[in-house]
C-alpha cells in the first residue's frame, strides 16, 4: 500500500527555517510528480508546490514563491520542502501528496497523514 | 487565478436523506478537471471524484459528480454515518491548482 510519511515539523519563530521531508514508499517515486499540500487553522486546504518525477521542473503557489523550494533525492524516495522566511500565515498542516502523471498535473491520489507547522513567537 | 466557491458553507442533514454540494468556478475550467475530496478530522484528504464525474477507485457508488458550465455538483445519494466530513472541490490540470474553502456536513 502506498505510504507516505512526513517529518521535520514544529515550532519554529517568524523568520526562521524549517525543512520537512517526506518519505514514500510502495511505488515507483522516481516516475511520479509529487506536491505539497497545506491546511491552515480554520482555512481550506492550499496547494504549496510541485515538482516533476524527474526534479527537473518545480512550480510554487504565489504564497510561498521565493521563500519556498521543493526538491526530491529519487535514489531515497524522499520529498523535501525547505521553508525560509516563515510567517505567521505559514502556520498550517502540510501534506505530502503524490499525483498520478510524471509531470505536475494536481491529480492528487494518495496524501501523507500531515505535519504541523506553527510558526510563532 | 480561477477561484473555486463551495456552497453551502455548512449542511446539516440525516443519515439517510441526500445530500448536494455546490462547486462555482469564477472561469472556466477546462476539460472537466475538477475533483471532489473529503476529509475527516485529524485525517488526511481522500480522493472521491476527478473529471468532475468519474469516481476514484473503491469509492461507493452512493457519490457522484456532475458538471454545468462553470457550476459543479456532488451528490451523495443516502448518507450514511461514515459520509459526515468536510468536503472539496478541487480545480487541476495547470498550477496554481485551487482549492474550494470547502463544505463542512455535518449530522443534524
Amino acid at each position: 500500500e502506498v505510504q507516505l510519511l512526513e517529518s521535520g515539523g514544529g515550532l519554529v519563530q517568524p523568520g526562521g527555517s524549517l525543512r520537512l521531508s517526506c518519505a514514500a514508499s510502495a511505488f515507483t517515486f522516481s516516475i511520479c510528480a509529487m506536491s505539497w499540500v497545506r491546511l491552515a487553522p480554520g482555512k481550506g486546504l492550499e496547494w504549496v508546490s510541485g515538482i516533476s518525477g524527474g526534479g527537473d521542473k518545480a512550480n510554487y503557489a504565489d504564497s510561498v514563491k521565493g521563500r519556498f523550494t521543493i526538491s526530491r533525492d529519487n535514489s531515497k524516495n524522499t520529498l523535501y520542502l525547505e521553508m525560509n522566511s516563515l510567517r505567521v500565515e505559514d502556520t498550517a498542516i502540510y501534506f505530502c501528496v503524490k499525483e498520478t502523471r510524471q509531470y505536475n498535473f494536481g491529480t492528487f491520489d494518495y496524501w501523507g497523514q500531515g505535519i504541523l507547522v506553527t510558526v510563532s513567537s | 487565478e480561477n477561484v473555486l466557491t463551495q456552497s453551502p458553507g455548512t449542511l446539516s442533514l440525516s443519515p439517510g436523506e441526500r445530500a448536494t454540494l455546490f462547486c462555482r468556478a469564477s472561469q472556466s475550467v477546462s476539460s472537466s478537471y475538477l475533483a471532489w475530496y473529503q476529509q475527516k478530522p485529524g485525517q488526511a484528504p481522500r480522493l472521491l471524484i476527478y473529471g468532475a464525474s468519474t469516481r476514484a477507485t473503491g469509492i461507493p457508488d452512493r457519490f457522484s459528480g456532475s458538471a454545468s458550465g462553470t457550476d459543479f455538483t456532488l451528490t451523495i445519494s443516502r448518507l450514511e454515518p461514515e459520509d459526515f466530513a468536510v468536503y472539496y472541490c478541487q480545480r487541476y490540470g495547470s498550477s496554481p491548482y485551487s482549492f474550494g474553502q470547502g463544505t463542512r456536513l455535518e449530522i443534524k
